[in-house]
C-alpha cells in the first residue's frame, strides 16, 4: 500500500536560517513525488515534483527538495527562510505504474520566526 | 479561468440536509479530482473523472456521497442526509491527463460544517 510520513508536526526556524521538512514514502512503483504548501484558508499550492532523473529538484519561491531512493526519502528544503514561508506543507507521492490519486503525508507546519 | 475555482467557499448544514459543491477545473484539464480534508490531516482521495467518465470512485466513504461530470468539465459534489463526520474542507483538483507525472492543481476548497 502507498503511505507517506511526515515525522515532524511542526518545524521551527529563524529568519535566514536554512529549513528542512521531512518526507519519507512507500509506494510498490516507480515513486513520483511531489510538495504543496497550504496557506490558511486557501487552497493547496504546488511547490515542486520529483519525476525522475536528478535528484535534486527545484522549485517556486526558492524551494528545492532532494529525492534519496535508498532511503524512500523527500526531503523539503530552502537555504534561507523567510517569514512569509510559514505555512503548512505537505508531501504527496503517486504511484507512477498504478496510481492516479495523490496520497499525502498529514503535514508539517513550518514556523519562520523573525 | 486561470485556476480551479470552488463554490460554495463555506456551507454550514443541519445535520440529515442534502448538499451540492461545485468544482469548476482548468479549462482543458480531463483530470478531476475530489479530496476530503478533515481538520488536521492531509487529503484524502475521494473520486476521480476522466471527461465525464467516473473511473475510480473508491475512496467515497459511504452511498450517500455522489459525484458527476456529466459534460466532462464542471463537476459537482453531493452528499445526501449529512452527519456531522463529513464535517470537512472538499477540496477539488485537475490536472492536463490522468496518469504519469502531471501536476494536481487544486481549487481554495469548500468548508463543509454539519451541525
Amino acid at each position: 500500500a502507498q503511505s507517506v510520513a511526515q515525522p515532524e508536526d511542526q518545524v521551527n526556524v529563524a529568519e535566514g536560517n536554512p529549513l528542512t521538512v521531512k518526507c519519507t514514502y512507500s509506494v510498490s512503483g516507480n515513486p513520483y513525488l511531489f510538495w504543496y504548501v497550504q496557506y490558511p484558508n486557501r487552497g493547496l499550492q504546488f511547490l515542486l515534483k520529483y519525476i525522475t532523473g536528478d535528484n535534486l529538484v527545484k522549485g517556486s519561491y526558492g524551494f528545492e527538495a532532494e529525492f534519496n531512493k535508498s532511503q524512500t526519502s523527500f526531503h523539503l528544503k530552502k537555504p534561507s527562510a523567510l517569514v512569509s514561508d510559514s505555512a503548512l506543507y505537505f508531501c504527496a507521492v503517486r504511484d507512477g505504474q498504478a496510481g492516479t490519486a495523490l496520497i499525502f503525508g498529514k503535514g508539517t507546519t513550518l514556523s519562520v520566526s523573525s | 479561468g486561470a485556476g480551479v475555482s470552488q463554490s460554495p467557499r463555506y456551507k454550514v448544514a443541519k445535520r440529515g440536509q442534502d448538499v451540492a459543491l461545485r468544482c469548476d477545473p482548468i479549462s482543458g484539464h480531463v483530470s478531476l479530482f475530489w479530496y476530503q480534508q478533515a481538520l488536521g490531516q492531509g487529503p484524502e482521495f475521494l473520486t476521480y473523472f476522466q471527461n465525464e467518465a467516473q473511473l475510480d470512485k473508491s475512496g467515497l466513504p459511504s452511498d450517500r456521497f455522489f459525484a458527476e461530470r456529466p459534460e466532462g468539465s464542471v463537476s459537482t459534489l453531493k452528499i445526501q442526509r449529512t452527519q456531522q463526520e463529513d464535517s470537512a474542507v472538499y477540496l477539488c483538483a485537475s490536472s492536463f491527463r490522468d496518469r504519469g507525472p502531471d501536476t494536481q492543481y487544486f481549487g481554495p476548497g469548500t468548508r463543509l460544517t454539519v451541525l
